[in-house]
């Protein structure tokens, strides 16, 4: 069975500093995908950054990166220089082999950002 | 390039009634996923279509039916609303090939009176 943890229910970071929020998974595939997501407060879920279970090289998206520990397996993005406008609900996703398209999703971390 | 649409973007039922909800993918996508969202927790697969077929489905009742048409546009029927069907709904359209990216649509919010 597939399943994402996000133990992180809230965090708080002080705008321009950097955040680490966590992921941990659990799947028997060898291959999978693993997505983080944006909600702000609007509902709409915001596709920020991808890392493959077989790249050698954790994933970058301008101010978004991926720490991928496979061994350990864990996927925490890391946002530098938080601005206000990062502060939403983010999700951590898995997609496995088997399962076409289906992701499943952690539970969440709201991240509030402090001027 | 226009993104996943929804509609509508709320809807308020009361038990026992049916509703429709409907989504246009991302130009030049092929496959549809739906997500029921309750309040405070993360998606929940309820199906997916690709090629105008349910493909794989999440652990929902039979209350819960889809379509996908000829222009890879898509609906979600529920019948016989619950409370308990109060939830955020989302599609979300992807390609086949990898890494089958999900994007989603703004939501809609059902509300089950």
């Amino acid at each position: 069975a597939q399943k994402i943890t996000q133990t992180q229910p809230g965090m708080f970071v002080q705008e321009k500093e950097a955040v680490t929020l966590d992921c941990t998974y659990d799947t028997s595939d060898p291959s999978y995908g693993l997505f983080w997501y944006k909600q702000p407060s609007s509902g709409e879920m915001i596709f920020l950054i991808y890392q493959g279970s077989y790249d050698q090289q954790n994933a970058t998206e301008g101010r978004y990166s991926l720490n991928f520990q496979k061994a350990r397996k864990s996927a925490n993005l890391v946002i530098s220089a938080s601005q206000l406008g990062d502060s939403a609900m983010y999700f951590c996703a898995m997609r496995g082999r088997d399962n076409f398209n289906k992701f499943y999703f952690g539970s969440g971390t709201k991240l509030n950002v402090k001027p | 390039d226009a993104g996943v649409t929804q509609s509508p973007t709320h809807l308020i039922k009361t038990r026992g009634q049916q509703v429709t909800l409907r989504c246009s993918p991302k130009s030049g996508h092929d496959t549809v996923s739906w997500y029921q969202q309750a309040l405070g927790q993360g998606p929940q697969f309820i199906f997916q279509y690709y090629e105008e077929e349910e493909r794989q489905r999440g652990n929902f009742p039979d209350r819960f039916s889809g379509h996908q048409f000829p222009n890879y546009s898509s609906e979600l029927n529920v019948n016989a609303l619950l409370l308990g069907d109060s939830a955020l709904y989302l599609c979300a359209s992807s390609l086949e090939q990898p890494p089958h990216t999900q994007y989603f649509g703004p939501g809609t919010r059902l509300t089950v009176l």
